[in-house]
């Protein structure tokens, strides 16, 4: 079966750093995308990873290690507006969208 | 640009009502558009892919004749859930891509979302 994990909850500092994880199994590999959802909207986009390495955009970067399964979404100078859930998605073979569960994430002053 | 709206934002609805929720692109052609559903602290749960003037594809478990979805042109789908029931309530969101091709991905651009309660 497909799958992604990411962890359910993270909390961090205002300013600071925090690493969100994601790992997947899927039939295939076509890239994958990290989305910011705030409570009561819709995902927006951030990123977009298919070749291993790290890309980074402003304050956030992400990195992607294919023969892993693994990828980071890297926040940096946390803001409080930085509060929301964030979601791994991977495209498999079929060029379908599968998506993780989401962590949310608790930035503190 | 690849603006996506949504219409209407939230609906309260008495049981067994049908509700028609609007999924326009704004400035671009959406060959494809995604039906979402997401309930309170879960991941987005794909309904059904459609394609401009083609019946939808729908994924497993998701009742065709209680979700009708009509995508009949390259600027608007519409999602109609009929006979609501409480269940039903929940947070459903499109998406659409540019174009199409069975060869490459194309990035999805969310519409809002539209909050469906059912009373």
């Amino acid at each position: 079966g497909q799958n992604i994990d990411q962890p359910t909850e993270m909390t961090a500092t205002e300013g600071a750093i925090v690493q969100i994880n994601c790992t997947y199994q899927t039939s295939g590999f076509n890239g994958l995308f990290w989305y910011q959802q705030h409570a009561g909207e819709a995902p927006t986009f951030l990123s977009y990873n298919v070749l291993d390495g790290l890309e980074e955009k402003g304050r956030f970067s992400s990195f992607l290690s294919r023969s892993k399964g693994y990828s980071y979404l890297l926040l940096k100078e946390l803001q409080m507006k930085d509060s929301a859930s964030y979601l791994c998605a991977v495209v498999d073979s079929n060029y379908q969208l599968i998506w993780g569960a989401g962590t949310k994430l608790i930035i503190k002053p | 640009g690849a603006v996506v709206s949504q219409h209407p934002s939230w609906v309260i609805c008495k049981s067994g009502t049908s509700v028609k929720i609007e999924c326009r692109s704004l400035d671009f052609q959406a060959t494809t558009m995604f039906w979402y559903r997401q309930f309170p602290k879960q991941s987005l749960m794909l309904m059904a892919t459609s394609n401009e003037g083609s019946k939808a594809t729908y994924e497993q478990g998701v009742e065709k004749d209680k979700f009708l979805i009509n995508h009949a042109s390259l600027t608007l789908s519409t999602l109609t859930v009929t006979s609501a029931h409480p269940e039903d309530s929940s947070f459903y969101i499109c998406s659409a891509t540019g174009t199409g091709g069975s060869e490459t991905y194309n990035e999805q651009f969310f519409g809002p979302g539209t909050r469906l309660t059912v009373l």
